[in-house]
């Protein structure tokens, strides 16, 4: 089992819903991930949170809202979303942003 | 920036026959190479990683070697097993604060009993 868990494991949603998926890792590790994959793709880097602060936003469109309420929890706030949003959702963390990455199993999430 | 080129796209096995997937990248600033196993419905899983001032590692059945001259590293996975089979990704980093890994585009193993 993935010592980084992802709540929830799928999400169906409308596009004009407002919802969040949840990150969570008691590892005391300082930096966290959240990264976007399609099918048959690598994933691909989204934000990157390190001691709590974002680091890096890879022009991801505003429809998509990160937050890192402390150390041990990171948030993906979602409104207004579009079909090809439809992906696997994948969060990782690493004791510190040049250490290795350790991934939770993701939230498949469905745009209608 | 970086490119990280993954070859082959897919690769079928017989049990207990090697497994070799190459990799090659762009930037002589990236010092971090670490490979990924991605399992049907699972999130991808570390499995074994090299960094630019070590030749080769070796954790059991699996092995990654790295030529930084040729900046191309390889992942050797030796008398493999059906559980093997999976998606395995490298990636690159420069391994600093406040940059990415870099995926290759992952090679599909199938391994048949």
């Amino acid at each position: 089992d993935t010592e980084v868990t992802q709540t929830p494991k799928h999400l169906v949603m409308g596009m004009t819903n407002k919802k969040s998926l949840k990150c969570e890792q008691h590892m005391g590790h300082r930096a966290m991930y959240w990264y976007k994959q399609k099918a048959k793709k690598p994933p691909e880097l989204m934000f990157v949170y390190s001691y709590e602060k974002l680091s890096i936003n890879e022009s991801v469109p505003s429809r998509f809202s990160p937050e890192c309420p402390n150390s041990s929890l990171l948030n993906l706030h979602l409104h207004a979303l579009q079909p090809e949003d439809s992906a696997l959702y994948l969060c990782a963390s690493s004791q510190d942003s040049w250490q290795p990455q350790h991934f939770g199993d993701g939230t498949r999430l469905s745009i209608l | 920036g970086e490119n990280v080129e993954q070859h082959p796209s897919t690769l079928s096995v017989q049990e207990g026959d090697s497994a070799v997937i190459k990799c090659t990248y762009s930037d002589s600033a990236s010092n971090y190479f670490p490979w990924y196993k991605q399992e049907l419905g699972k999130g991808p899983q570390l499995i074994i990683d090299i960094r630019s001032n070590v030749g080769e590692k070796k954790d059991q059945r699996i092995a990654v070697t790295l030529n930084k001259t040729a900046k191309h590293f390889s992942l050797h996975i030796t008398e493999t097993q059906p559980e093997d089979s999976a998606v395995y990704f490298c990636a690159a980093s420069t391994n600093q604060a406040g940059t990415a890994l870099i995926f290759g585009k992952g090679t599909t193993l199938s391994v048949s009993s």
